[in-house]
């Protein structure tokens, strides 16, 4: 079984600080891990992914994570927030493999203040 | 590629009606997604078909709920009669097949919202 934790269901940032949203997750297996993001009234987008290769993952829009097995984490950071990522932000694990089920957190809703 | 395509976008009916969604995944994607999103639960993974057969229904919530995959480019959820508790979001994804670049990320559509009065 696997699951995902997201701590904070909301974070609110000012424009230019850093962004830290926190993942934890459990998985009986090598797990592969993803941050998606959600904008209002949009579908999920991929943000970036862990597959078991470099520990540090790059993604779209200046966004990293790293994985951190000792931890079982895996949080989502940005160096300066923009306005334009206020959004709903969700991690997945998957155990990989030939077996891809997603299964998300509760996700971190960004707000991004002037 | 035009993405992952979802019609309706948006869903009003009455409690008691049939809804049925439906969504053409990203061409050449062997597998299909079905995800219902609410505030209380988040988003809950359906059901999944590989190659149009479904491998995965333990998520489906009552018998009122059914998918099918009559083809690599068409899928329908489903449900039948609806309830007031069935109002949520509801997306599809596909995800290319094993040796596919990419192969293990999934593609949203923007969703379906369903409203049952």
């Amino acid at each position: 079984a696997q699951s995902v934790t997201q701590l904070g269901s909301h974070v609110s940032v000012s424009e230019g600080a850093l962004v830290l949203l926190r993942c934890n997750y459990s998985s009986s297996v090598p797990p592969y891990l993803f941050w998606y993001v959600q904008y209002p009234n949009q579908g999920l987008q991929l943000l970036l992914k862990y597959t078991s290769a470099a520990t540090l993952v790059k993604g779209i829009n200046g966004f990293e994570a790293e994985f951190k097995k000792s931890e079982t984490s895996f949080h989502l950071t940005k160096p300066s927030a923009h306005m334009s990522d206020a959004a709903e932000y969700f991690c997945a694990v998957s155990s990989g493999g030939s077996n891809y089920k997603l299964t998300f957190g509760k996700g971190t809703l960004l707000t991004v203040n002037p | 590629d035009a993405g992952v395509i979802q019609s309706p976008r948006h869903e009003v009916t009455e409690m008691g009606q049939e809804v049925t969604l439906r969504c053409k995944p990203i061409s050449g994607h062997d597998y299909l997604f079905w995800y219902r999103q609410t505030m209380m639960r988040g988003l809950e993974l359906l059901i999944y078909f590989n190659n149009n057969v479904p491998i995965d229904d333990s998520g489906m919530p009552e018998d009122r709920f059914s998918a099918k995959m009559p083809n690599a480019s068409f899928s329908t959820l489903k449900i039948q009669p609806s309830e007031p508790r069935d109002s949520a979001v509801y997306f599809c994804a596909s995800r290319p097949g094993l040796g596919i670049p990419n192969t293990d990320t999934q593609y949203f559509g923007p969703g379906t919202r369903l409203t049952v009065l």
